[in-house]
């Protein structure tokens, strides 16, 4: 089953507002990552964090990998239309070689 | 650089019936993943390849689901007989890294299947 828990699982927001989504387990993980999937896409990586602590920024996104290795966030800021999307956070359990995927976060922005 | 290529985009069959799905990963990535994702799900892994040999398949449904990988690049994922909890996005992604792994993958568009 799911081992990651990914909140909120929907958020509608003004453009220009900041976001913050976050994703959680009882696991430990050596590697998180965010993707975005727009309609009819493919997921497409946006932001790897591979150690406890680290703080990742890709222009007005940025990501950290929390210090108890068992949960990340990501922030935007200053949202636009383009940003609309689902949003998955991804992980690498200590130990495996597997990546897994939250349930996704999806992004609706009010003009 | 191209991309992930997948075939066919969309595919309509009737349960119990077979569907085979294609994938051609970026030129020169050793790892390929199957992923399926259901509507409304993030996506699960079926089975990954290193080169032509089978990493992980602990999640696919063996009975209905097979996967190859020949010559370690081109994939097909066939799934005989298909079931209507089959309907899904079946994503085909690739990833340059060969041994324990980076999480960066390169996702095709994906294969919609439809089981009526």
């Amino acid at each position: 089953g799911q081992q990651l828990n990914q909140s909120p699982q929907s958020m509608f927001i003004q453009e220009g507002e900041d976001v913050s989504m976050n994703c959680t387990s009882s696991s430990i993980f050596n590697t998180w990552l965010w993707y975005k999937q727009d309609p009819g896409e493919g997921p497409v990586l946006l932001i790897a964090l591979y150690k406890a602590g680290e703080l990742t920024s890709n222009g007005r996104l940025t990501a950290q990998f929390g210090i108890t290795r068992k949960d990340s966030f990501l922030n935007i800021s200053a949202s636009i239309p383009s940003d609309v999307g689902i949003y998955f956070c991804a992980g690498i359990i200590q130990g495996a070689q597997k990546l897994v995927f939250g349930q996704g976060t999806r992004l609706t922005i009010n003009p | 650089e191209a991309g992930v290529a997948q075939s066919p985009r969309y595919k309509i069959i009737e349960k119990r019936q077979s569907v085979a799905f294609w994938c051609n990963p970026i030129s020169g990535h050793a790892t390929l993943y199957w992923y399926q994702q259901i509507l409304g799900q993030g996506p699960k892994l079926l089975i990954q390849f290193q080169n032509n040999g089978v990493v992980d398949d602990s999640q696919l449904p063996k009975d209905r689901f097979s996967a190859e990988r020949l010559k370690g690049v081109d994939s097909t994922l066939k799934i005989q007989p298909a079931k209507l909890e089959d309907s899904a996005v079946y994503l085909c992604a690739s990833s340059l890294v060969a041994d324990r792994g980076t999480g960066e993958l390169f996702f095709g568009e994906g294969s919609r299947l439809t089981v009526l």
